[in-house]
């Protein structure tokens, strides 16, 4: 079975410092893992995606995420924040081959300016 | 390209009716996904078509239902709507359900239920 846990629900940051979003998951197979963004009333947008590759992805906008096998962790981070990095993000989970996707509680992003 | 539509975008029913929301895919997309977001429950899977054909289905009731179309537009179904049933309705797209793509999203259909 697969599964995602996002540790934090809420994050806070000042504009211009690191931006961490942690994932934890869980999968009896190879996985598929995903970042995506939501700002309010928008559909998700995909940022970075992991399928067996390399396990450090660079995705859009300066962020990017690590692949630990060994913590089954999947952090996203970004040096510095935006403004405009305010959002909902969440962590996806999907079987390698299976086309179905679990998802994240989500963790809000607020940045100060 | 353009991107995954939704229609309607917002939605106001009374409970015991039924609803019909569309969602037109990516050219070129053949898998068709649907989800639930709701405050309390997250983003849940609902099911997954691929050419015309149900893949995969979520846990959720028979009153929900969908279907997918030659041309790969999708439409789901929920039948004798609950209160508990206001929610975001999103859909997203993929190429190729057999390689774990990423899947687009649209801007989903806000269902409101009174």
């Amino acid at each position: 079975a697969q599964s995602v846990t996002q540790l934090d629900s809420h994050v806070s940051v000042s504009e211009g410092t690191p931006v961490l979003l942690r994932c934890n998951y869980s999968s009896s197979y190879s996985p598929s893992l995903f970042w995506y963004v939501q700002h309010p009333n928008k559909g998700l947008q995909l940022l970075l995606k992991y399928t067996s590759a390399a396990t450090l992805v660079k995705g859009i906008n300066g962020f990017e995420a690590e692949f630990k096998k060994s913590e089954t962790s999947f952090h996203l981070t970004k040096p510095s924040a935006h403004m405009s990095d305010a959002a909902e993000y969440f962590c996806v989970v999907s079987r390698y081959n299976f086309n179905k996707f679990y998802f994240g509680s989500g963790t809000k992003l607020n940045v100060k300016p | 390209k353009a991107g995954v539509t939704q229609t309607p975008r917002y939605l106001i029913k009374t409970r015991g009716q039924q609803v019909t929301l569309s969602c037109s895919p990516i050219s070129g997309h053949r898998s068709v996904s649907w989800y639930q977001q709701t405050p309390g429950q997250g983003l849940q899977f609902l099911f997954e078509y691929f050419s015309e054909t149900q893949r995969n289905k979520g846990n959720f009731p028979g009153r929900f239902s969908g279907r997918q179309f030659s041309n790969s537009r999708s439409e789901m179904n929920v039948s004798t709507l609950e209160l508990g049933d206001s929610a975001l309705y999103l859909c997203a797209s993929s190429e190729n359900r057999d390689l774990g793509y990423e899947q687009y999203f649209g801007p989903g259909t806000r269902l409101t239920v009174t």
